[in-house]
C-alpha cells in the first residue's frame, strides 16, 4: 500500500508570490490534514479536510487556503508569500474507519521564500 | 488551551543504554497521544499510537506509557543503537478532533 506523496519535494518562491503544494493521501483514507513546521515555532497545524470539507482550521492567515478533491486528494494554496513562510509542509492522512485516529505522515514539501 | 511540552530539548547517551523521553500536556482532555520520529529534513514516522483509555503501548524495542490524569507520557527505549537517533516528537488529539497539538521534541543522539 502507498504512503502519503507530497509533490513536488522542495519549492523556491520569492516575496510576493503564490504556491500550491499537492498530497495524496494513503489509498481508502478520507481525512487530509496541514502541518507547518519551522524551527522557531515548531509544528503547527493548518487544516483538515474530509470528503472535500473543511472540518477544522488553524490559526493562520487567509493566505493560507486549501482545499480537497472527490479523491481524497488536497491541495493547499499559499498566496503574497513572506518570507515567515518559509518552512516544512507536512501533510497527513486518516481513515475515518479508524477508531484510533491514526495520521501518516508524507515526507513534506521544503518552501523557501526568498 | 493544550499545551505539550517535552523534556529533555535534546539527550546524548552511549549505544546500548535504555533511555526515557517525557512528553507532558496540560489539559487530560485527549482522544489520543502519538509518538513520532523525524529524521534530518525528512517528514514524520508514526512510532506508537495510545487511546485516552489505554495505559501503555509496545512495538519492538518501544514502550509508550500514558498517565491521563497526572498529563504525562513516557517512551521508552530499549538497548538503544545509533540508527535510533532522530528527533521524537509527541502530539495529542481533542476528543476525536484530528488536530494534533505538538511538543517540541527530543533530539537524541546515540553515540558508537
Amino acid at each position: 500500500k502507498a504512503g502519503v506523496t507530497q509533490t513536488p519535494r522542495y519549492l523556491i518562491k520569492t516575496r510576493g508570490q503564490q504556491v500550491t503544494l499537492s498530497c495524496s493521501p494513503i489509498s481508502g483514507h478520507r481525512s487530509v490534514s496541514w502541518y507547518q513546521q519551522t524551527p522557531g515555532q515548531g509544528l503547527q497545524f493548518l487544516f483538515e479536510y474530509f470528503s472535500e470539507t473543511q472540518r477544522n482550521k488553524g490559526n493562520f492567515p487567509g493566505r493560507f487556503s486549501g482545499r480537497q478533491f472527490s479523491n481524497s486528494r488536497s491541495e493547499m494554496n499559499v498566496s503574497t508569500l513572506e518570507l515567515g513562510d518559509s518552512a516544512l509542509y507536512l501533510c497527513a492522512s486518516s481513515s475515518s474507519q479508524d477508531r484510533d485516529n491514526e495520521q501518516f505522515f508524507g515526507p513534506g514539501t521544503r518552501l523557501t521564500v526568498l | 488551551k493544550q499545551e505539550v511540552t517535552q523534556i529533555p530539548a535534546a539527550l546524548s547517551v552511549p549505544e546500548g543504554e535504555n533511555l526515557v523521553l517525557n512528553c507532558s500536556f496540560t489539559d487530560s482532555a485527549i482522544y489520543n497521544l502519538q509518538w513520532f520520529r523525524q529524521d534530518p529534513g525528512k517528514g514524520l514516522t508514526s512510532l506508537l499510537l495510545i487511546q485516552s483509555s489505554q495505559r501503555e503501548q509496545t512495538s519492538g524495542r518501544l514502550n509508550a506509557s500514558l498517565d491521563k490524569s497526572s498529563g504525562r507520557s513516557t517512551l521508552y527505549i530499549a538497548a538503544s543503537q545509533p540508527g535510533d537517533s532522530a528527533t521524537y516528537l509527541c502530539a495529542v488529539t481533542r476528543d476525536s478532533n484530528y488536530q494534533l497539538i505538538w511538543g517540541a521534541g527530543t533530539k537524541l543522539i546515540i553515540k558508537p
